[in-house]
């Protein structure tokens, strides 16, 4: 059964401390995304990836996040120094490009306090 | 502007009966996809339907339904004799520039179905 794999599922961490989010796609998917789930602002994109580069990362705060895919079944979300704004949920899809869906994985619920 | 508008923030339907969630786009693309993602109460996200927009039907997909109007930029979600668990978060996005991008969602309908 593929499914996208995320790993924390749930993390609670303090104000300034690093946070590594981790994602395994799909094998034999070659775009990766990673998206961001708050009240307020809905679903918004940070970045995706396609055959491993990164397009886009125009969504994200460029001074305290960084997203990798340092090899095909791996992607990486950090966050350092994390702030009580970053609490959120953080989804990672990934997909065949082109107009074909993009499967979710569970989600890292993410709390900064 | 915003590219997806979903404009029902909640809907209330009986059990059995058939739904409609509203979606409209704003694009000056003409190779763009739309998608229907359903988020139940556990959080995932979960791959309803697909329309391209060079798609001469609507598409289908068991009992949903997209009913897509180009002219009107529109791509509603039908869902037909729903269930209760139907009951959930349902998101339109767009994906634009014949698959180049990411996906742009909307701020979801709340559907809860009852008995």
């Amino acid at each position: 059964d593929a499914r996208v794999t995320q790993t924390p599922r749930h993390k609670v961490t303090e104000m300034g401390q690093e946070v590594t989010m981790r994602c395994q796609p799909i094998l034999g998917h070659n775009t990766v995304f990673w998206y961001r789930q708050t009240m307020m602002q809905g679903l918004e994109l940070l970045a995706y990836f396609r055959n491993r580069a990164p397009l886009d990362d125009s969504g994200m705060p460029k001074d305290r996040f960084s997203a990798e895919m340092p090899d095909a079944t791996l992607a990486t979300l950090k966050i350092q120094p994390s702030e009580p704004r970053d609490s959120a949920v953080y989804f990672c899809a990934s997909g065949l490009g082109e107009n074909t869906e993009a499967f979710f994985g569970q989600g890292t619920r993410l709390t900064v306090v | 502007a915003q590219k997806i508008t979903q404009t029902q923030p909640g809907m209330f339907v009986q059990e059995k009966e058939a739904v409609t969630l509203d979606c409209t786009y704003d694009t000056s693309d003409p190779s763009y996809g739309l998608f229907w993602y359903k988020q139940p109460s556990s959080g995932e996200m979960i791959f309803l339907i697909y329309q391209g927009s060079y798609d001469q039907q609507n598409a289908t997909e068991g009992r949903y339904s997209l009913n897509f109007q180009k002219a009107r930029k529109s791509a509603n979600l039908v869902i037909s004799a729903s269930q209760l668990g139907d009951s959930a978060m349902y998101f339109c996005a767009m994906r634009e520039g014949g698959g180049a991008d990411g996906l742009t969602f909307g701020k979801g309908t709340h559907l809860i179905i009852q008995p």
